[in-house]
């Protein structure tokens, strides 16, 4: 168990539609990221926050949005669902913006466009 | 720019060892970490090489060399378990990881 809280794990939804991800962090870590992962494909980087504020943006979609809320707690909002943005959604957190510490990935959140 | 390059799959039997290479071109990066990450499952830390050199783990070890641009992550003594995607990632200038496309290690009885 890595500390990094993932809901929900799994989720079907119409094209068309619009769904949020949340996701807790380790206790104490100040920055989350949320990557994608489609069918036997490589992590792809969307956007990373750092106490609230965002810090990087990845390739994320403008359908795509997310936040971290005061309790660093963080959701990502997928709107306008298409059928290719069936994967795999994880977000992972890291103690703090300086490179070097370890990022750990949540068990993610399957969505399926249908 | 920063491309990283591993090869795609590979196969190795239970009990032996196999070497995964990574290769990259960047102007300049912070480490490269090792992930494992079986089928469906979230990538977990295996190794974090910033200085050249092996670090050893266990049953698994990897090693950097800056000045050639290549990683590679050792694993012996494999176990069926060992089944899974491995991806090598490099730390960016602005605290970004950047991956590679990962692995595919196959283990055979």
């Amino acid at each position: 168990d890595s500390g990094v809280t993932q809901t929900p794990k799994h989720l079907i939804t119409a094209t068309g539609q619009r769904v949020t991800l949340r996701c807790s962090p380790r206790s104490g870590d100040l920055s989350v990221y949320w990557y994608q992962q489609s069918l036997d494909q490589g992590l792809q980087f969307l956007i990373q926050y750092y106490n609230g504020e965002e810090r990087a943006k990845g390739n994320i979609l403008e359908r795509f949005s997310a936040q971290q809320f005061p309790d660093l707690h963080s959701e990502l909002n997928l709107s306008s669902l298409e059928l290719g943005d069936s994967a795999l959604y994880f977000c992972a957190s890291s103690p703090d913006r300086v490179f070097g510490n370890t990022i750990y990935f949540g068990e993610g959140s399957w969505l399926t466009v249908v | 720019g920063q491309n990283i390059d591993q090869p795609t799959e590979m196969t190795a039997t239970e009990g032996a060892i196999v070497q995964i290479n990574c290769t990259y071109q960047t102007s300049g990066f912070n480490g490269l970490f090792w992930y494992q990450q079986h089928a469906g499952e979230a990538p977990t830390f295996l190794s974090y090489n910033v200085l050249d050199g092996l670090e050893e783990k266990g049953r698994f070890s990897s090693f950097l060399s800056r000045s050639k641009g290549y990683s590679y992550l050792l694993l012996k003594e494999l176990q069926m378990k060992d089944s899974a995607s491995y991806l090598c990632a490099l730390g960016g200038s602005n605290y970004q990881l950047i991956w590679g496309a990962g692995t595919k290690l196959i283990i055979k009885p």
